[in-house]
């Protein structure tokens, strides 16, 4: 079965620019998490969707937000970019509601300019 | 704050050798730890340890959780080049949010 899809895969952007990411979660998974993935930071929780709710937000700024569709694909934008922003996002999906079995999506890289 | 402490952060060995990874945390109580493999972008799922002293195994890998110590080990033996990767130790809570805390990852380096 397909795995968890992130698109786009690279991601260059300028300061103060605004930028959409997506997670097609594997079929049947409704539980769709996000991670930012930076060097000095490692693995920091984004937020936690299930069944289009946003259950659990982690400790970033208002900037960085998201979404999940009735499909389960769930979305996340950064506004106003910072050069810190730069990193790997990556999306995590589970079939069940407590985050068991997760399975992570490759990622997207993006750069801030 | 939940804390999850990996050791070491880095590891160079040769072939063949076996490791040891090492992971604590700080998580007053937690439904599962977990051990990832990261290789270039997805983190691919090791383990889950729910219970103290009940190792698993997958080949040359192990790994066992110690709730009284607050520790786990991953283990793998007859290291080949392909075990070179980050090593994600994570802790699933039951309180508070419904999250993986990472810690920071161990570098695994296998030379030929």
């Amino acid at each position: 079965k397909a795995g968890v899809t992130q698109t786009p895969r690279y991601l260059i952007k300028t300061r103060g620019q605004q930028v959409t990411l997506s997670c097609s979660p594997i079929s049947g998974h409704r539980s769709v998490s996000w991670y930012q993935q930076t060097p000095g930071q490692g693995l920091q929780f984004l937020f936690e969707y299930f069944s289009e709710t946003q259950r659990n937000k982690g400790n970033f700024p208002g900037r960085f937000s998201g979404r999940q569709f009735s499909n389960s694909r769930s979305e996340m934008n950064v506004s106003t970019l910072e050069l810190g922003d730069s990193a790997l996002y990556l999306c995590a999906s589970s079939l069940e509601d407590r985050g068991y079995g997760y399975t992570f999506g490759s990622g997207t890289r993006l750069t801030v300019v | 704050e939940d804390k999850v402490v990996q050791s070491p952060l880095s590891l160079v060995v040769h072939e063949g050798d076996t490791v040891t990874l090492n992971c604590s945390y700080e998580v007053t109580n937690f439904r599962s730890l977990l051990w990832y493999k990261q290789e270039k972008k997805a983190p691919t799922f090791l383990f889950m340890l729910t219970s103290s002293g009940i190792e698993k195994k997958s080949g040359r890998l192990s790994s066992i959780l110690d709730k009284k110590e607050l520790f786990s080990i991953l283990n793998i033996t007859a290291t080949q080049t392909g075990d070179s990767a980050v090593y994600l130790c994570a802790v699933y809570p039951i309180q508070g949010a419904q999250k993986l805390v990472f810690g920071q990852g161990t570098r695994l380096t296998i030379n030929p």
